[in-house]
Formats: C-alpha cells, structure tokens, sequence
C-alpha cells in the first residue's frame, strides 16, 4: 500500500490484559520503527526492524514489550500484563532506509488506554 | 540521546498573518533535520528533510531553514490559513545501536484564526 496502516485504531485494556498492535508498512519499505507518544506531543523510540530482522530495540521495556515483523504479516507490537502508564498512543513508521537523511513515513497510530 | 527543543510551545495566528517558529537542537555531530505537520488522530506528514548547512526549502506557503553551526532551524509559513492549524514537530536523528530513530521535541501547535 501507500500509506502506513495501523489497527486497531482505539485499544482499550483493563491493568494486567495484554495488548497487540499491528503495522502495515509501505510496500517496498524495508524498515518499520516503532514509536511511543505519552505526553503531550512527546514522542519516544522503541524499536526498528529491517525486514524481519530486529535492527535497533535501545528504547523497549525488556520485561512486558515484544515485537515481531514476519514475512507476508503486518508487524506487531505486544504488551503483555499492560500497567496504566503504558496508556499512550503508539506509532508506528516505514522508510526505505535506515539512514536519518530519509524521510519516515508515519501511521496514524494506536491509541492504548489502560484502565 | 539528542536534546531536541521547539519554540514557542503554542501560537494563536490571525488568517493571513505570517509566522515562524524555532527548533533548537545541538550542532557536534548533526546529522539531519526533519519537520513533521501533524493533525490530532491522523498521521504525522512529512514537510521535510534537511542535511546542509544553509539549507532552505519550501513547499507551498511553507519553508524551512537550517542552521547546523548554530544548532537551529526556522519553518515560515506566510499567509497563515485556518487549514495550517495543526502541530509542527522537528525531529533530529539520533543513531542509537545501528539505526536512525528520530528524536523530537515537543512541537509548536499553531491555531489560525479565521
């Protein structure tokens, strides 16, 4: 597709359930990076993947985050046993490449709400 | 991890007035340079990336400048128009373990009044 996909849209998940994401990237882009927006406007890194392959995971929560991207599959994030601070929205980006000189292509993202 | 940083936070226009607003990151080891236009509930919409001192590009009504030795860069929008409403973030990579993940600031949300 042209446009980065992402499901559901709203994803609401009572403290301790586990929650999973999905991510369609760009037909054609080799790289998907995962971001998380908590506070206003704040955006931070949690993983990047070059085709399947885990690239960069420095910002992801080792114990309750995981992510996969398979081949033929949309990409997926997983939270397991959520806490009401991982309440956020979750975006996620394709680019043809992982040098910061290209542009990301952006998701509308995933709104998660932990109650 | 980059200190990326935009002012001001929020900007209240008049239709048709013209406006600019900063991102401030630092100078030692810069790479590149990204300006995002982002609408609440939709996807952040790339306006562009810029990688060389002097830099200036421009699309639309909209432009940018970069200033690598000084650690800044401007985007002007002249003639502001109530669908420029929006929230303006930059974002600086930041090469961690092998990849280039963006780091942002916090953005400047402009509302034009009509």
């Amino acid at each position: 597709g042209e446009e980065v996909a992402q499901t559901p849209k709203h994803l609401v998940r009572g403290e301790g359930q586990k929650a999973k994401l999905y991510c369609a990237p760009i037909k054609g882009h080799s790289y998907v990076f995962w971001y998380q927006q908590v506070l206003k406007n704040e955006f931070k890194f949690l993983i990047s993947f070059q085709n399947e392959n885990v690239f960069d995971e420095t910002g992801m929560p080792k114990e309750r985050f995981s992510a996969k991207c398979l081949p033929n599959s949309p990409c997926s994030l997983e939270i397991q046993a959520t806490k009401l601070e991982d309440s956020a929205v979750y975006f996620c980006a394709s680019s043809p490449s992982s040098s910061g000189q290209y542009e990301q292509y952006f998701g509308p993202g995933t709104r998660l709400t932990v109650t | 991890i980059l200190n990326v940083e935009q002012s001001p936070q929020s900007l209240h226009v008049q239709e048709g007035d013209s406006t600019n607003f900063t991102c401030s990151f630092p100078s030692s080891n810069f790479y590149a340079l990204h300006w995002y236009r982002w609408e609440t509930a939709k996807s952040p919409e790339a306006l562009f990336v810029m990688t060389l001192n002097g830099d200036e590009k421009k699309k639309g009504r909209i432009s940018a400048t970069l200033n690598t030795k000084e650690g800044y860069s401007y985007l002007y929008i002249k003639g502001s128009q109530p669908e420029d409403s929006a929230t303006y973030l930059c974002a600086s990579p930041y090469s961690g373990a092998g990849s280039y993940q963006l780091t942002f600031g916090k953005g400047t949300k402009l509302s034009v009044i009509p």
